[in-house]
């Protein structure tokens, strides 16, 4: 079975501050690999995915995450927080076949302070 | 190319009454998931369907849930009898055939009274 580990429900940063969102997975077969971005009452945004190839995966706004199977981790990070950057960020992790259900992390809620 | 359409986006329903949620996948997608988020929590995968067939229904509840995705419309997520507790945000996705990637709609904010 298939799972997502968010560590840290609340984030917060200084503007201009490093952001780091940490996602840790299990799975048992190579996993597809996801980050999505949720602003208040609104829906979900891809942000990046992480498929084949390139273990370093870069987004949109400026984000990036890298894929480390030996640590079943796959990190989101950003050099320089925005204000606009506030907003719950979800990992999700889904199969390479079957269903391609998605699995998803708790969730983090991400605070930038001016 | 339109998104992921569901309606409508707010509903508000008195407990034991019936809630029907519509989802309008892109075009050219014939694969719907839905997912609920509760308050303070992320997305729960429900239903996997494509058309006409349920595929995965594992995180469905037992009893009074039920979907569909007929040949012609849109998809239907169905509560009966609603609960409180199914107040929460119910997201669908859509994806084309044999493709991993999904597309979120804006969700539908259901409310029990």
């Amino acid at each position: 079975a298939q799972s997502v580990t968010q560590l840290g429900s609340h984030v917060s940063v200084s503007e201009g501050a490093l952001v780091l969102l940490r996602c840790n997975y299990s799975s048992s077969v190579p996993p597809y690999l996801f980050w999505y971005v949720q602003y208040p009452n609104q829906g979900l945004q891809l942000l990046l995915k992480y498929t084949t190839g390139a273990t370093l995966v870069k987004g949109i706004n400026g984000f990036e995450a890298e894929f480390k199977k030996s640590e079943t981790s796959f990190h989101l990070t950003k050099p320089s927080a925005h204000m606009s950057d506030a907003a719950e960020y979800f990992c999700a992790v889904s199969s390479t076949s079957g269903t391609y259900k998605y699995i998803f992390g708790t969730g983090t809620r991400l605070k930038v302070l001016a | 190319n339109a998104g992921v359409m569901q309606n409508p986006r707010h509903l508000v329903r008195r407990r034991g009454q019936e809630a029907r949620l519509r989802c309008s996948p892109m075009k050219g997608h014939s694969h719907v998931y839905w997912y609920r988020q509760l308050p303070e929590e992320g997305l729960k995968f429900m239903v996997y369907l494509q058309k006409e067939n349920i595929i995965d229904e594992s995180g469905m509840p037992k009893e009074r849930f039920s979907a569909e995705f007929p040949k012609e419309g849109p998809s239907i997520l169905r509560i009966q009898q609603v609960v409180r507790g199914d107040s929460a945000a119910y997201f669908c996705a859509s994806s084309p055939p044999t493709f991993y990637e999904q597309y979120f709609g804006p969700g539908t904010r259901l409310t029990v009274t």
